[in-house]
């Protein structure tokens, strides 16, 4: 089945610096990519999606970059500010499984001041 | 409209007992998922509803968990008997199906001595 790898599992930045969280899978079939982000003590909240036909998606302050080639899957913060803080999972969906999501082990950022 | 909503929020548990977990999904989605949050195993999915079928049981607790969606609306897992290693966070989620995005609930968190 699906495997999808995250990493780093834990990083830490600047205010200010940018940070970089990816993931890799391995079902070439993959289509449908999430990032979600989970602050201390809250449940996942959804912080985009992609489709396996786009390549760069901006949200506001970070990137998403899809390499369907390597079979990567990045989040890219810009300019991190202490409301970063929290740890980011991405998820992916393939044709196994009905809608499953095969989600990633998470990274615990920080954003120190 | 409301979002996922779970009871409660925190569970003690003395190892042995029943308890049952309570998840509400967004009015409207087909789909229901639970799933198990731990840090070193991440985000495991348990059980996988299809307007109220279940599509998933999550294979390896199939023995002492059991999700029920007894009308659209509702949907319970129990887990009997507790054990120690049963102690996490249990996430329900929910969507409308297909390429939707899962919405996650604000989770319960299981404290089993």
């Amino acid at each position: 089945g699906e495997q999808v790898e995250q990493r780093p599992p834990h990083l830490s930045v600047r205010e200010g610096d940018s940070a970089v969280i990816t993931c890799t899978y391995t079902d070439p079939n993959s289509y449908y990519f999430f990032w979600y982000k989970q602050e201390p003590g809250a449940s996942l909240q959804l912080l985009m999606k992609v489709f396996s036909s786009t390549e760069i998606n901006e949200g506001q302050g970070f990137t998403v970059l899809l390499n369907k080639k390597d079979k990567r899957l990045s989040l890219n913060l810009t300019a991190a500010h202490p409301g970063d803080s929290a740890a980011y999972f991405c998820a992916v969906k393939n044709t196994e499984g009905a809608d499953r999501l095969t989600f990633g082990k998470g990274t615990q950022l920080i954003i120190q001041p | 409209d409301a979002g996922v909503t779970q009871t409660p929020r925190h569970e003690v548990a003395e190892k042995g007992q029943t308890i049952i977990l309570k998840c509400e999904p967004v009015s409207g989605h087909n789909d229901l998922f639970w799933y198990r949050q731990t840090k070193i195993q991440g985000l495991e999915l348990l059980s996988y509803f299809r307007s109220k079928s279940l599509m998933e049981d999550g294979g390896a607790f199939k023995d002492r968990f059991k999700a029920e969606m007894l009308n659209s609306s509702f949907s319970t897992l129990k887990i009997q008997p507790t054990e120690p290693k049963d102690s996490a966070v249990y996430l329900c989620a929910s969507s409308l199906g297909g390429q939707d995005t899962q919405y996650f609930g604000p989770g319960t968190r299981l404290l089993v001595l």
